[in-house]
């Protein structure tokens, strides 16, 4: 049980627009920033978006983040075949005094 | 180029040792933070424990505190791990990752391609 809630899976067609939220609480999203990870298949984790919506460079801005409250959104427009992958949310949490991930969201591109 | 290569994985019985390397290059290893997060097969990403630039503070998650130890050489720009009384729940593939500042909070600018780790009979 992961301590961010992300839906298991999200899939849409290209060009569309996806998003995927990540839930948490008033110990970790609802105090600090939030980032979210890429994993395409077979790979290593890569950063996609950190401190709620800042893109690192080389990241298309297809990519956009949101925080509002305990709570935070991945969005993907203009979707494309090599966005599918494993995307995961993560945040600081100071209860548990380290950073928690969400469970990932697989995105499918129909 | 920023590169992560991680090493000392393998395949061990429960109950036993294990100590993980991680060797940094391309950036200045002492100004950054760095972590250990694991991804079990099939599974989501677990952090595990990370570690200040200069090792003055360190975190561990709930599941690995009192048996793994976190620790890095700035002179040998390396991180390691070093896991006692392995258990079946250990299984699974170690990244070394780089936080993007000084300090354990923020987030994992570049990782490692993984070490295996199966902790099996």
């Amino acid at each position: 049980q992961s301590v961010l809630t992300q839906p298991p899976s999200a899939s849409g067609t290209p060009g569309q627009r996806v998003t995927i939220s990540c839930s948490g609480d008033s110990s970790n999203i609802g105090r600090n920033t939030v980032n979210w990870y890429q994993q395409l298949p077979g790979t290593a984790p890569k950063l996609l978006i950190y401190s709620n919506d800042q893109r690192p460079s080389g990241v298309p801005d297809r990519f956009s983040g949101s925080k509002s409250g305990t709570s935070a959104s991945l969005a993907i427009s203009g979707l494309q075949s090599e966005d599918e992958a494993d995307y995961y949310c993560a945040a600081w949490d100071d209860r548990l005094n380290g950073p928690v991930f969400g469970g990932g969201t697989k995105l499918t591109v129909l | 180029e920023v590169q992560l290569v991680e090493s000392g994985g393998g395949l061990v019985q429960p109950g036993r040792s294990l100590r993980l390397s991680c060797a940094a290059s391309g950036f200045t290893f002492d100004d950054y933070a760095m972590h250990w997060v694991r991804q079990a097969p099939g599974k989501g990403l677990e952090w595990v424990s990370g570690i200040s630039w200069n090792s003055g503070s360190t975190g561990y998650a709930d599941s690995v505190k009192g048996r793994f130890t976190i620790s890095r050489d700035n002179a040998k720009n390396s991180q390691y791990l070093q896991m006692k009384s392995l258990r079946a729940e250990d299984t699974a593939l170690y990244y070394c990752a780089k936080a993007t500042s000084v300090s354990v909070w923020e987030p994992f600018d570049y990782w490692g391609q993984g070490t295996l780790v199966t902790v099996s009979s």
